[in-house]
């Protein structure tokens, strides 16, 4: 059983530029979430999708939006980034439908916008 | 809406010591209630869940009661170790606006365990 994958690990952005990051979801998960993580801080929920449209969205700005795919895989895309947006990125998958609760986390990417 | 409330950090602890970590949630309908913790420069790990009042959920020498009547998941441990020093994040998961799994969190608890 494969866990949850994000890729990069790591980037550095301008502000103003758009960044993706990408999440490979736990094998049999359907559903994925994203949290952002502030230094310091506990996350922050973004979205979720689930059968590949939004399902629930935190306070975000519509800058922030994302994608899964029919493998359930999920991109979170960040339009005109802020200086604000430096933070630990956190994917999540969890299977809707199965009676389990628990969400499982990939390592998160660290973004930093300068 | 849904919050969590977790004690203030840091905590440092000698090894052996006792460990408890206050977390009061607030949520409407019966949410699950979940503590993850998270170790230097890694993501998010579960560590114990419960998904019904007086459940009692434990894993590698901790635990946690979900307490209705107190709102509250008050992670333990009987014997810290200098390896469970990590942040502790309290989170509770509702069923409000069809969500099913978005996680709120608390803010944290830094815990240091010396030898």
């Amino acid at each position: 059983e494969t866990g949850v994958t994000q890729s990069p690990t790591h980037l550095i952005k301008t502000r103003g530029q758009q960044v993706t990051l990408r999440c490979s979801s736990q094998s049999g998960h359907n559903t994925v979430s994203w949290y952002q993580q502030a230094l310091g801080q506990g996350p922050q929920f973004i979205f979720q999708y689930y059968r590949e449209e939004e399902n629930g969205r935190g306070n975000f700005p519509p800058r922030f939006s994302g994608l899964q795919f029919p493998n359930y895989s999920s991109e979170l895309n960040v339009n005109a980034l802020e200086l604000d947006d430096s933070a630990l990125y956190l994917c999540a998958s969890s299977s809707q439908g199965s009676g389990r609760t628990e969400a499982f986390f990939g390592q998160g990417t660290r973004l930093t916008v300068v | 809406g849904d919050s969590v409330t977790q004690m203030e950090g840091p905590v440092t602890l000698s090894e052996e010591a006792f460990l408890t970590i206050n977390c009061t949630y607030t949520a409407t309908g019966y949410p699950s209630l979940f503590w993850y913790v998270q170790y230097p420069g890694e993501g998010l790990q579960l560590l114990l869940k419960a998904t019904k009042a007086d459940d009692k959920g434990s894993n590698k020498g901790f635990e946690a009661t979900y307490r209705k009547e107190t709102t509250s998941f008050h992670l333990e441990k009987g014997s810290v170790q200098v390896s469970d020093s990590a942040v502790y994040f309290c989170a509770l998961s509702g069923n409000s606006g069809g969500s099913n799994y978005k996680l709120t969190f608390g803010k944290g608890t830094l815990l240091t365990v010396n030898p």
